[in-house]
């Protein structure tokens, strides 16, 4: 494992439905954050975690919510989605601003019906 | 808004050739440029990274190039392998935080 695990790695749900991802990082860092994966672009920043407290919301539609309850831990609570959401949604962790990079998780791969 | 343009989409290469994937960033304030490279079914991982006031850096059979005047940096690799077959990531960053990637190249190595 990379040290940054990510819950459940695969999920279908309607768009009526209200489901969570969760992250969990084992690697001591400060930072988390949530990025979308879609075919063929740029990884899309979500949003910033830094010591628990949000730091960055880049224009996310507010059918995503994120919950940051500790440094070691992320969730992106999903509900009333679109079919345009389905991609691979990917957790990192950094110690501090992350400009040396990051470390992912494995991603879990959404499929919105 | 994206910053970091990524060159080809996808490439294929003969096993022991060399693989070359380019990447070119409009913002000069970007402090760090690094390759992440990812496997199917895996999040990305960090692979190599340069300095901008460093014209190459090499591990192992990975290499960046930098031009600064250009704006331009490329990630070598020499000896590809099969192995070596994933998606591979550019990125920019800055020491406050701020990190962009490119599209992406998807790299096949022939056996």
């Amino acid at each position: 494992e990379t040290g940054v695990t990510q819950t459940p790695r695969h999920l279908v749900m309607g768009m009526t439905n209200k489901k969570s991802l969760k992250c969990e990082q084992h690697l001591g860092h400060n930072a988390m954050y949530w990025y979308k994966q879609s075919a063929k672009k740029p990884l899309e920043l979500m949003f910033v975690y830094n010591f628990k407290e949000q730091t960055e919301n880049n224009s996310v539609p507010s059918r995503f919510s994120p919950e940051c309850p500790n440094s070691s831990h992320l969730f992106l609570h999903l509900h009333t989605l679109q079919p345009e959401d389905s991609a691979l949604y990917l957790c990192a962790s950094s110690q501090g601003s992350g400009a040396f990079g990051y470390t992912f998780g494995s991603g879990t791969r959404l499929t919105v019906v | 808004q994206q910053q970091v343009k990524q060159s080809p989409q996808s490439l294929i290469v003969q096993k022991g050739g060399i693989s070359i994937i380019n990447c070119a960033y409009e913002n000069t304030a970007f402090d760090y440029f690094p390759w992440y490279q990812q496997f199917p079914g895996k999040g990305p991982a960090l692979l190599i990274a340069i300095r901008p006031d460093v014209s190459e850096k090499k591990e192992g059979r990975f290499t960046i190039s930098f031009n600064k005047s250009a704006k331009q940096f490329s990630l070598h690799i020499m000896d590809s392998q099969p192995g070596d077959s994933a998606t591979y990531f550019c990125a920019a960053s800055k020491v406050s935080g701020d990190m962009r990637f490119g599209a992406g190249t998807r790299l096949t190595v022939k056996p």
